[in-house]
């Protein structure tokens, strides 16, 4: 089956403790990213690659780390966590190349920091 | 720069009424647009999208929408509203799906179905 997987799905950690939250796509997709949601604001893209070892910022992307060794592979460190980055994390992928367009989405991580 | 703006937060219809959620987006060059659906503890996923032709689109669930440039809007539409319908309704723009162009969401409609 087709999937975007994250993990883990919920977590509460404490400021400061560095945490990552996995995420792996199984549909060879080139582009994958990252976004947070929160109410009233919608999702904001926080990194996005375009391929293995090609990152970029995308709009929110103060207090988060990513990487892209692998085409699966693409986790979401936050080295030093703080409150206001409680939130819903979703990853995202899809293929490069015309009239793409959709987003295949995980089914989110919640993420509460104290 | 491209921005979405979806009017109303919270939308109730009864069952079986029409559902209208409204979208206006901006964009400097013709857009592609999407409608996506996240129920609840879901991920989004793709309802329709419009990229170039016909500027009706029609997608899954029975929604439509169509593309009106001279209104600068996308108006998602259900003519009968179902139950299983609830949830949360995502516009989005992009100017660029072929390169690193990302996807600008709107803030989101709650649709509520009463029954």
């Amino acid at each position: 089956e087709a999937q975007v997987t994250q993990n883990p799905r919920y977590l509460i950690t404490v400021t400061g403790k560095k945490l990552t939250v996995t995420c792996s796509q199984n549909m060879n997709h080139e582009y994958m990213s990252w976004y947070r949601q929160d109410p009233g604001l919608g999702l904001r893209q926080i990194y996005y690659s375009m391929n293995v070892e090609v990152t970029d910022k995308g709009d929110v992307p103060e207090g988060y780390k990513v990487s892209r060794k692998e085409k699966r592979n693409f986790p979401l460190i936050l080295e030093s966590p703080s409150p206001n980055q409680t939130s819903l994390y979703f990853c995202a992928s899809r293929p490069l190349g015309p009239n793409t367009g959709e987003l295949f989405f995980g089914e989110g991580s919640r993420l509460t920091v104290l | 720069a491209q921005s979405v703006t979806q009017l109303g937060s919270h939308v109730s219809v009864s069952e079986g009424a029409l559902v209208l959620l409204r979208c206006n987006y901006s964009s400097s060059v013709p857009p592609y647009l999407f409608w996506y659906v996240q129920y609840p503890n879901q991920g989004l996923q793709l309802l329709l999208k419009y990229t170039t032709g016909a500027t009706l689109v029609k997608g899954i669930n029975g929604f439509e929408a169509e593309f009106k440039k001279s209104e600068t809007s996308f108006h998602l539409t259900k003519p009968s509203a179902h139950m299983s319908d609830a949830a949360e309704y995502f516009c989005a723009v992009s100017e660029n799906m072929e390169g690193n162009e990302k996807l600008t969401f709107g803030t989101g409609t709650r649709l509520t179905i009463i029954p």
